[in-house]
């Protein structure tokens, strides 16, 4: 299985709202990673799970949390979001951070709308 | 902070036409990695490069790795409609964290 899987595709929350974004991988890939993507701008990179401790958070609002509950799933919780976080939100893996393994698998993305 | 250049921005050809696009760093890079991303899709892995000068082919897709490890360039031959899509250069810069390229879409008439 070389597939990273995301759900939902679309999603749609107001200002208020709380949801959840969930990437799943059974590839046994020791290092996560969420990104967002803008229309026609490359993906963004936003926070690195390995061995399912965070790594890396590149600065991300707390509206943005993230979780990683075992080596094969990663979430990304969301509260408060801002109309400006509308985006494609984009799951990767990879066998491990460095050197020659860091080939990254992308799962489909979640669509998120925010009104 | 560490970026990578990637040029042009966009290209149209006919089909038939090659194509090559250009990635460049101020500093000197661990790796390069090169993703093809169709429309509406996500990124899907290409290849990477590794060594200084490296070259490596598929098909019609030649990558090319700087000897300074600042510069990477993509070159597609005799393009087809399927090459369609936007392509990202994607840099390892030795912290963990993987930068993209702005990417270079590539347009192909028939």
């Amino acid at each position: 299985d070389t597939e990273v899987t995301q759900t939902p595709k679309h999603l749609v929350m107001g200002m208020t709202n709380k949801k959840s974004l969930k990437c799943e991988q059974h590839m046994g890939h020791r290092a996560m990673y969420w990104y967002k993507q803008k229309a026609k701008k490359p993906p963004e990179l936003m926070f690195v799970y390995s061995y399912e401790k965070l790594s890396i958070n590149e600065s991300v609002p707390s509206r943005f949390s993230p979780e990683c509950p075992n080596s094969s799933l990663l979430n990304l919780h969301l509260h408060a979001l801002q109309p400006e976080d509308s985006a494609l939100y984009l799951c990767a893996s990879s066998q491990d951070l460095a050197g020659a393994y860091n080939e990254q698998f992308f799962g489909p993305g979640t669509r998120l709308t925010v009104l | 902070g560490q970026q990578v250049m990637q040029i042009p921005q966009y290209q149209h050809v006919q089909e038939g036409e090659d194509f090559t696009t250009y990635c460049n760093s101020s500093t000197t890079l661990s790796n390069i990695q090169w993703y093809k991303q169709r429309p509406g899709g996500h990124p899907v892995f290409l290849i990477q490069l590794v060594k200084s000068g490296e070259v490596k082919k598929q098909k019609r897709l030649t990558f090319q790795f700087g000897e300074a490890k600042k510069n990477s360039s993509l070159h597609i031959t005799a393009t087809q409609t399927t090459d369609v899509g936007t392509y990202f250069c994607a840099a390892d810069t030795g912290g963990f964290k993987t930068i993209f390229g702005a990417g270079t879409r590539l347009f192909v008439k028939a």
